[in-house]
């Protein structure tokens, strides 16, 4: 089946604009989290959405947001761009039940690479 | 808190040869433990994943790794290195009860010199 989308794969901003990023999870899939990847700071959590529910959020300021469709797809907004938010950012898609104690393993998608100049 | 730790940022190892590359953790409570590995411009691709039983878990690709409790380890192996495996390897944690998000490590850049 297919694996994890992500639209676009890449993008050029530029400071102060905003940006929506797209995750289409494996069919059947209920889970979608996101991750940001930069050279400095590695993988870092940003959220995860659960059945059109945010059920856990890393430590990001609020200019990113996200949210579920009710097919599971997921959106991350980024707000007021800053040069610091270039990144390739990943998101991941598990079945795994909502709460604690899952066995689930997370499938990423390639990413979308963000440019903010 | 969880952690994990990979000591190495870059291993060297000539095609042929066996290789390892290290991952210690630390959770709360008991551990899921998982390794990814990243090619250039891609995303992650899941490689195995240690959540009960027998410590010793065989993943994708030839690889496999042990989980040592004691040691608080996760070492990812393989017997004989290929050039192909050339790549950035994360190991990461999920705390059992914790939400469902990984933590991972620094990652270790793995070259396989022909």
């Amino acid at each position: 089946k297919a694996g994890v989308t992500q639209t676009p794969r890449y993008l050029i901003k530029t400071r102060g604009q905003q940006v929506t990023l797209s995750c289409s999870p494996i069919s059947g899939h209920r889970s979608v989290s996101w991750y940001q990847q930069t050279p400095g700071q590695g993988l870092q959590f940003l959220f995860e959405y659960f059945s059109e529910t945010q059920r856990n959020k890393g430590n990001f300021p609020g200019r990113f947001s996200g949210r579920q469709f009710s097919n599971s797809r997921s959106e991350m907004n980024v707000s007021t761009l800053e040069l610091g938010d270039s990144a390739l950012y990943l998101c991941a898609s598990s079945s795994g039940l909502a709460g604690g104690g899952t066995k689930e393993t997370q499938y990423f998608g390639p990413g979308t690479r963000l440019l903010v100049l | 808190a969880q952690s994990v730790a990979q000591p190495e940022d870059q291993v060297n190892v000539a095609e042929g040869n066996p290789l390892t590359v290290k991952c210690t953790y630390s959770v709360s409570g008991n551990p899921y433990l998982f390794w990814y590995v990243q090619y250039p411009n891609r995303g992650l691709q899941f490689l195995l994943k240690y959540i009960t039983g027998d410590n010793l878990v065989k993943g994708s690709y030839g690889f496999e790794a042990e989980f040592n409790k004691s040691q608080t380890s996760f070492h990812l192996k393989k017997p004989s290195a290929l050039v192909s495996d050339s790549a950035l390897y994360f190991c990461a944690v999920r705390d059992w009860g914790g939400a469902n998000n990984l933590f991972f490590g620094t990652g270790t850049r793995l070259t396989v010199i022909p």
